[in-house]
């Protein structure tokens, strides 16, 4: 059974960093790439980061490009979102997700962590 | 970029058959798969529909996904709907480097 669990959401203060983890079991980790997708409360899906299986090719969205970024270590099967700069408006549940294989969409979610911005 | 865009809401009676619809602004709606992913409240999303059309297992055999080519859409329908299909459902699709969610759409079980 494939299980996603992230941790670390915080309450942190606007220029504030932090860092999210995503655990990984039940499948080949390294053989998937993985995305970090957010959700302001109340308001839809935004993608935000994708890393490839190796770790060798990332992405980010322009709303988060410079601030945030995204590794893996298949040794530990978990993948990480460094969160600096942080602002207001990147309050928001954020979810692990795990790709379909193909770059198109994903097929598994974790169940979320909560970051809040605010001073 | 393209948008796609959902209705804000969708309702029906229990055992009725609703559809969700998802139109692709620009691009092809055939160029990159679709999927679809449902929200309960305060949960977090899962996979109902993939590539279009194919349910994951686990997923009931009410719910079915489709393109139209010719309104450049995509639809989810949900038959012999219950009480427990009332969530929020968001279509998504690639292109661009960018992976696009459409705005969601709350259904509701009367």
């Amino acid at each position: 059974e494939v299980q996603l669990v992230e941790s670390g959401g915080v309450v942190v203060q606007p220029g504030g960093s932090l860092r999210l983890s995503c655990a990984a079991s039940g499948f080949t980790f390294r053989k998937y790439t993985m995305h970090w997708v957010r959700q302001v409360q109340g308001k839809g899906l935004e993608w935000v980061s994708l890393i490839g299986g190796s770790g060798d090719f990332t992405d980010y969205s322009d709303s988060v490009k410079g601030r945030l970024t995204i590794s893996r270590d298949n040794n530990q099967n978990s993948v990480f979102l460094q969160m600096n700069s942080l602002r207001t408006e990147d309050t928001a549940f954020y979810y692990c997700a795990k790709d379909r294989g193909d770059y198109t969409g994903f097929d598994y979610w974790g169940q979320g962590t909560l970051v809040t911005v605010s001073s | 970029n393209f948008v796609l865009t959902q209705p804000r809401s969708v309702s029906g009676s229990p055992g009725k058959t609703v559809t969700i619809s998802c139109t692709r602004s620009s691009g092809l709606i055939a160029s990159n798969s679709v999927q679809w992913y449902q929200q309960r409240p305060g949960s977090a999303p899962i996979t109902v529909i993939s590539e279009n059309n194919q349910r994951p297992s686990g997923v009931p055999d009410r719910f079915s996904g489709s393109i139209d080519i010719s309104s450049n859409s995509a639809s989810l329908t949900v038959s012999g709907l219950k009480t427990e299909d009332e969530a929020d459902y968001y279509c998504q699709s690639y292109g661009n480097n960018n992976w696009v969610f459409g705005g969601g759409t709350t259904l509701t079980a009367l």
